[in-house]
């Protein structure tokens, strides 16, 4: 089945990018999934990308797909204090639920 | 448009007692996944539910049960429950389902605290 990895931290500067990396196993995922967990609270969707896409942007978000790598990244452009939280990258292909990786913790410096 | 409505929010319960946790998906949604989110399993994938009918499940046991309505809303329930069942337990919920193209939403989730 799908396996997500990602790093479980990250600390940036506010102003500075942040870029939150994700890898996973199924070359078949065909939806990906980007969340945000602050303290407390349930998982908000950013945004998403599907695997016949290399590249979607909104907003302050920029999201990469390598497909030959199986490699997902988050970019947050001009990252503040609130950009604080956990980000799940989650995927799902065929007929299975979604699969999330354990969660990245960013820490933003004022 | 609201959004993903779960309750209670907050509850606690002794072992071996009976929990029932209740999901309204967005209006118009049909698919409602549960999913269990603890700080040593991560998030878990327990059921998903789509026009009253089960068509995924984890690798939950069977104290793990749930349902839809007819008006997609969904309830899930534990029963005799143990102190690991302690837990963020999150609703999501999508159009026809996470493996169609469709954005996925949770809710704010139910914490569960078993004693």
């Amino acid at each position: 089945g799908e396996d997500v990895e990602q790093s479980l931290f990250l600390s940036v500067r506010e102003g500075d990018s942040s870029v939150i990396n994700c890898t996973y196993t199924d070359s078949s995922s065909t939806y990906l999934y980007w969340y945000k967990q602050e303290p407390g609270a349930g998982l908000q969707l950013l945004t998403y990308i599907f695997s016949n896409m290399d590249m979607k942007q909104d907003q302050r978000l920029t999201v990469l797909l390598n497909k030959k790598d199986k490699h997902l990244s988050l970019r947050i452009a001009d990252t503040q204090t609130g950009d604080s939280a956990i980000y799940f990258c989650a995927g799902t292909s065929g007929n299975t639920p979604l699969v999330f990786g354990k969660g990245t913790r960013l820490s933003v410096i004022a | 448009k609201a959004g993903v409505t779960q309750t209670p929010r907050y509850l606690i319960k002794t072992r071996g007692q009976q929990v029932t946790l209740s999901c309204s998906p967005i209006s118009g949604h049909r698919s409602v996944s549960w999913y269990q989110q603890t700080p040593g399993q991560g998030l878990q994938f327990l059921f998903e539910y789509f026009s009253e009918t089960q068509r995924n499940k984890g690798n939950f046991p069977g104290r793990f049960s749930g349902r839809q309505f007819s008006n997609s809303r969904s309830e899930m329930n534990v029963s005799t429950l143990e102190l690991g069942d302690s837990a963020l337990y999150l609703c999501a919920s999508s159009q026809t389902g996470p493996n169609s193209g469709n954005t996925i939403y949770f809710g704010e989730g139910s914490w569960l605290t078993v004693v």
